[in-house]
């Protein structure tokens, strides 16, 4: 088992690129998440599914959007990239939602720099 | 409301002393808190959890002590080793369905060999 994996693991873009980036995981769980790691503010919730076809906005979810096609993939994208966008970008997954049973078993990260 | 605060941002230790962080919230609706290591270059995992029911829960050297009038958790780290360093997230999410982990802002543990 792979569990979840991200690609690509780091990046450099200019002010105004797109990109997408993909999260896939192996252990069949319903739940996927995209979070962004930046210097003292821990991890923020951008965006989540509950479900293949379903997301949901975390709380910082502006200039980002998503997509889950297929139950295993999560895909987080940047329309128009902002030096603001600069940090490093986790994917979790949980087999649940329920408090003291959600796991969240997270990806390695992409570091993503946007100049 | 909503925040989940966590002190200190970095802290050194020497090998075999005792590492400890703390948490307090103020959103009573959480009922559960997690712990989560991160070493560097990986993504964060699962370290130790507690639920509100209990006022300390301890897996090997790992501690977690819970003040619940406080609101206040902490985790201790005995006899720390420098395989421990890593970044320390403490986490609290409310036990009913379809709710969203909250994150502290994490805390950088190095300890010195």
């Amino acid at each position: 088992n792979a569990g979840v994996t991200q690609t690509p693991k780091f990046r450099v873009l200019k002010t105004g690129q797109s990109m997408t980036l993909l999260c896939a995981q192996d252990m069949n769980h319903e739940y996927m998440y995209w979070y962004r790691q930046d210097p003292g503010m821990g991890l923020r919730l951008i965006h989540y599914s509950v479900g293949e076809g379903t997301t949901a906005k975390g709380e910082v979810p502006d200039g980002y959007n998503v997509s889950r096609l297929k139950k295993q993939n999560f895909l987080l994208g940047l329309e128009s990239a902002a030096p603001s966008q600069t940090s490093v970008y986790f994917c979790a997954s949980s087999r649940t939602t329920r408090g003291e049973y959600n796991e969240q078993f997270f990806g390695p990260g992409t570091r993503l720099t946007v100049l | 409301q909503q925040q989940v605060k966590q002190s200190p941002q970095s802290l050194i230790v020497q090998k075999g002393g005792i590492s400890i962080i703390n948490c307090a919230y103020e959103n009573t609706a959480f009922d559960y808190f997690p712990w989560y290591q991160q070493f560097p270059g990986k993504g964060p995992a699962l370290l130790i959890a507690i639920r509100p029911d209990v006022s300390e829960k301890k897996e090997g050297r790992f501690t977690i002590s819970f003040n619940k009038s406080a609101k206040q958790f902490s985790l201790h780290i005995m006899d720390s080793q420098p395989g421990d360093s890593a970044t320390y997230f403490c986490a609290a999410i409310p036990q009913a369905y379809g709710q969203n982990f909250v994150f502290g802002p994490g805390t950088r543990l190095s300890v010195l060999p």
